[in-house]
């Protein structure tokens, strides 16, 4: 079974513009982990962010994780058109599940 | 370091037929292997955890005698799918995970296409 949401499912914005992307889990997790994948293809790993951690950053990308709300959400600043593709969160412990994704689309 | 492959990247086969996809770790003995399986447009649903030596651990909803997986040594799972129909064409991934730790590698996904 899949462990949670993820908001929106879909989001198009322009190029320059910011993507925010929420998930939202169930159970208690050790990290949280986003992943990008384009159509038909493999998962590439974004960043991880463990349970003990709040925020990070990593290039235009920046995660926040409230435990509490089992919650985190994925920052995407100064979108490019490359930037089209899904992505997911996944959170682990025992095993890895994942989120229902959001389809992000960049227009040039 | 850390590198999940699968083979075949793809595949097709013929309804009824046997399918074997390999998941192996190159460089790290994986204790633990899972495989997922993605339909289109849809998200990645874990098919079924194999820990080296024993007998998968299958999720709810997951026919075991479909989808035989064996993780027969440290570097290697196998995921057959036994009587392919065409509701059985899917992308399927697997990820390998140290002993110990909680990261996972993923492989880069088998589509297999059941005609």
């Amino acid at each position: 079974s899949q462990q949670g949401e993820e908001d929106p499912q879909a989001l198009s914005i322009q190029e320059g513009e910011n993507a925010t992307m929420n998930c939202s889990y169930k159970t208690s997790i050790n990290n949280l982990q986003w992943y990008r994948q384009n159509s038909g293809r493999g998962l590439v790993h974004l960043i991880l962010i463990r349970s003990n951690e709040r925020e990070k950053h990593s290039g235009r990308l920046r995660v926040t994780l409230d435990t509490s709300k089992k919650s985190s959400s994925l920052l995407i600043t100064a979108s490019r058109a490359a930037d089209t593709a899904s992505y997911f969160c996944a959170t682990a412990l025992n095993d890895m599940r994942f989120g229902a994704g959001t389809r992000l689309t960049v227009k040039p | 370091g850390a590198v999940v492959s699968q083979h075949p990247s793809w595949v097709i086969c013929k309804s009824g037929t046997s399918v074997k996809i390999e998941c192996r770790s190159l460089d790290f003995q994986a204790t633990t292997m899972f495989w997922y399986r993605q339909f289109p447009k849809q998200s990645l649903m874990l098919m079924a955890t194999s820990n080296e030596g024993s007998k998968a651990t299958y999720e709810q909803g997951v026919e075991k005698d479909k989808f035989l997986i064996n993780h027969a040594s440290l570097t290697l799972s196998t995921l057959t799918v036994t009587s392919a129909h065409p509701e059985d064409s899917s992308f399927y991934i697997c990820s390998a995970r140290l002993a110990g730790v909680y990261e996972q590698y993923f492989g880069p996904g088998t589509r297999l296409t059941v005609t």
